[in-house]
């Protein structure tokens, strides 16, 4: 059965400190891996999506990494600021569209002053 | 339009009772995805449609649900005789294309059913 799997559940740390997400995925097979970023009442925004032969992908202080082999990627997050505040959720794809999505249950991150 | 529109945003209803959602995909977009969002759940695969077939059913959890799309836009899931377990955040997105695996999904803010 595919899944994906993320850690921590939840995260709290002060504004302006980085941190490091993870997620452990059994997709096959696989097509990429996406992280997501989930705003309080609103709908998952997508931050990055790389493909088998991609390391690492960076949208601006987020930076996500990819290692197909050990099937884990990590998004880290750096000079954490207010707004970082949401879940983010890791969506491994098989190949295929949209159905074809396996959802991580997301980390919870807090940023406070 | 510029997103990916849902309505209600929120929708509180009785037990047994049926509910429409709505979703109004960004145009051009061929592709809509419907999943579910129960809390410390991840997103549920419900129903997938390509213009207005629906290739993938597979996610559907009953024969109370159905959804249709018409004109290659708008859709509409309906959940007939709502039951409590129905309860969660069904959440509307729409890509170009349907099976190209790199296809980015916009969601909207979903729909937020609560059954009593």
């Amino acid at each position: 059965k595919n899944q994906v799997e993320q850690s921590p559940q939840s995260l709290i740390i002060l504004e302006g400190k980085n941190c490091t997400l993870q997620c452990n995925y059994t997709v096959s097979p696989f097509s990429n891996l996406r992280w997501y970023k989930q705003d309080t009442g609103r709908g998952p925004v997508s931050l990055t999506i790389m493909t088998f032969s991609e390391n690492t992908k960076s949208n601006g202080r987020y930076t996500a990494t990819l290692d197909a082999d050990t099937k884990q990627s990590s998004l880290h997050i750096t000079a954490s600021q207010l707004s970082d505040s949401a879940s983010y959720i890791c969506v491994v794809s098989s190949t295929g569209g949209g159905n074809k999505l396996t959802f991580g249950t997301g980390t919870q991150l807090k940023v406070e002053l | 339009g510029a997103g990916v529109s849902q309505s209600p945003s929120n929708k509180v209803t009785e037990k047994g009772k049926d509910v429409e959602l709505r979703c109004d995909p960004i145009s051009g977009h061929t592709a809509l995805y419907w999943y579910r969002q129960s809390l410390g759940q991840g997103l549920e695969f419900l129903i997938y449609f390509q213009g207005n077939s629906a290739p993938d059913k597979s996610g559907l959890p009953s024969d109370r649900f159905s959804a249709e799309r018409t004109g290659g836009s708008v859709s509409t899931l309906t959940i007939q005789r709502t039951q409590q377990e129905d309860s969660a955040v069904y959440l509307c997105a729409s890509s170009l294309g349907g099976q190209s695996g790199a296809n980015v999904l916009t969601f909207g803010a979903g729909s937020r059913l609560t059954v009593l």
